[in-house]
């Protein structure tokens, strides 16, 4: 059975960083693309950011270019999103979402049960 | 640019079906989209993967009454025998060029 288990979610004040991490079991790892989608309260769904299976392809929306890191480590099944520079408008629920195949980048087909940043001071 | 559009809100009633509608922008007809479901309160859940033939892959345990279709730049959800638990946010999502793209959702009403 596929689980993705977020961590890291909390308070942060603007400015500030936080590291999200999320533990992979049920699958080969290294085998798929593994992405970041967020959602702020009451709207809707915004890819943050994905890597592909050999961390060779990454990508980031405009939104957090320049901000937020993605990494992964294959050897312990898990993918991370290093936040920094956090502003109000990235409060959001983080989910972590396991690609659909090997190609990057890919759609989705499971995902975490995320984890909330909220950004205030 | 890569642009998926859904209508804000749909609704039919129990037993009922329902076909939600999620457009390409212009220029991306050919493209494959995935659909997933969110529930009231819960994370989102995968639907189905579906092609520009109208070839669809559903998820684990996805009912039969999910079906999904294309014509053009068109991509389908179709859900009969509509059920309470029906009642949720749909999602369409697309991939191109090292992105992900999410189309802005349809709350579907069960009546």
């Amino acid at each position: 059975e596929v689980q993705l288990v977020e961590s890291g979610g909390g308070l942060v004040q603007p400015g500030r960083s936080l590291r999200l991490s999320c533990a992979a079991s049920g699958f080969t790892f290294d085998d798929y693309a593994m992405h970041w989608v967020r959602q702020p309260p009451g709207k809707g769904l915004e890819w943050v950011s994905g890597i592909s299976g050999n961390s060779d392809k990454i990508g980031y929306a405009d939104s957090v270019k320049g901000r937020f890191t993605i990494s992964r480590d294959n050897a312990k099944n898990s993918l991370y999103l290093q936040m920094d520079s956090l502003r109000a408008e990235d409060m959001a629920f983080y989910y972590c979402t396991k690609g659909l195949f090997k190609a990057y980048p890919g759609g989705n087909d499971y995902w975490g049960q995320g984890t909330l940043v909220t950004v205030s001071s | 640019q890569l642009v998926l559009t859904q209508s804000p809100s749909a609704s039919a009633s129990l037993g009922a079906s329902v076909k939600l509608t999620c457009t390409l922008s212009s220029g991306h007809s050919s493209y494959a989209i995935a659909w997933h479901q969110q529930q009231p309160e819960k994370g989102p859940r995968y639907l189905m993967k579906l092609n520009s033939d109208g070839s669809h892959t559903k998820g684990d345990g996805i009912p039969d009454r999910f079906s999904g279709s294309s014509s053009g730049a068109e991509r389908y959800l179709t859900i009969s025998s509509l059920q309470s638990e029906d009642e949720a946010d749909y999602y369409c999502q697309t991939w191109g060029t090292g992105i992900q793209v999410f189309g802005g959702g349809t709350k579907l009403t069960v009546l």
